[in-house]
């Protein structure tokens, strides 16, 4: 069984459309994380939900809107599409005081053309 | 704010060599230490970490790594590197006071050569 899973593995778009990508957890965590991996591999932290509740907004446009309709689920929906939205979001999640400890889903590759 | 380096970009070695990849981290405090490795084509997975304790730990496949607090680093280490380690390695760092801010480093690349 899959721990974290996120769906569509790939994502392939235009620019100015809307897509939605979504995580599921079946780990009982109660903290689920949004990164991106940009194209030379590096991991920032986008958002960061705990019990349902956004802990961490770090710097990313409006244009991101994560939606956690319970503790196992944290959707990133994106509008607007650009070019530089082209990555790999990865989801994870990681048990109460453990925040550390990050189980990571298998990445969905976003590919805005 | 904090920061994790990673100095070697991409190590290329040969089977049975031996390995270390640097991690430095810029964090006064109490700080929570982890690599995770991400194979090809896979999701990152964790291969080690450091709370508190004894600063050698030591994680899947043989690997290890070393808590140096006055250096402020972090250093992954394996005796014999295989094939199969062929990889990203990402350093972390997470500050005692922080819920769930993960800082990663760029990653370290390291290429096996059969």
């Amino acid at each position: 069984d899959t721990a974290v899973s996120q769906t569509p593995k790939y994502l392939v778009t235009q620019m100015g459309n809307d897509k939605s990508i979504k995580c599921e957890q079946n780990l009982g965590h109660d903290t689920m994380y949004w990164y991106k991996q940009d194209s030379k591999k590096f991991l920032k932290i986008m958002f960061s939900y705990n019990n349902k509740e956004l802990i961490i907004n770090e710097t990313v446009p409006n244009r991101f809107s994560p939606k956690s309709p319970d503790k196992a689920h944290l959707n990133l929906h994106i509008n607007s599409l650009e070019l530089g939205d082209s990555a790999v979001y990865f989801c994870a999640s990681s048990p109460q005081g453990y925040w550390g400890e990050q189980y990571f889903g298998p990445g969905t590759r976003l590919t805005v053309t | 704010a904090q920061s994790v380096s990673q100095h070697n970009h991409h190590v290329i070695l040969s089977e049975a060599a031996s390995l270390e990849l640097g991690c430095n981290y810029s964090y006064g405090g109490t700080v929570n230490l982890f690599w995770y490795v991400q194979y090809p084509g896979q999701h990152l997975q964790l291969l080690l970490k450091y709370f508190s304790g004894d600063p050698l730990v030591k994680g899947m496949k043989g690997f290890e790594a070393e808590f140096i607090k006055s250096k402020f680093s972090f250093n992954l280490r394996k005796p014999s590197v295989q094939w199969s380690d062929t990889a990203e390695y990402f350093c972390a760092v997470r500050s005692g006071g922080s819920q769930g801010n993960l800082i990663f480093g760029k990653g370290t690349k390291l290429s096996v050569k059969p």
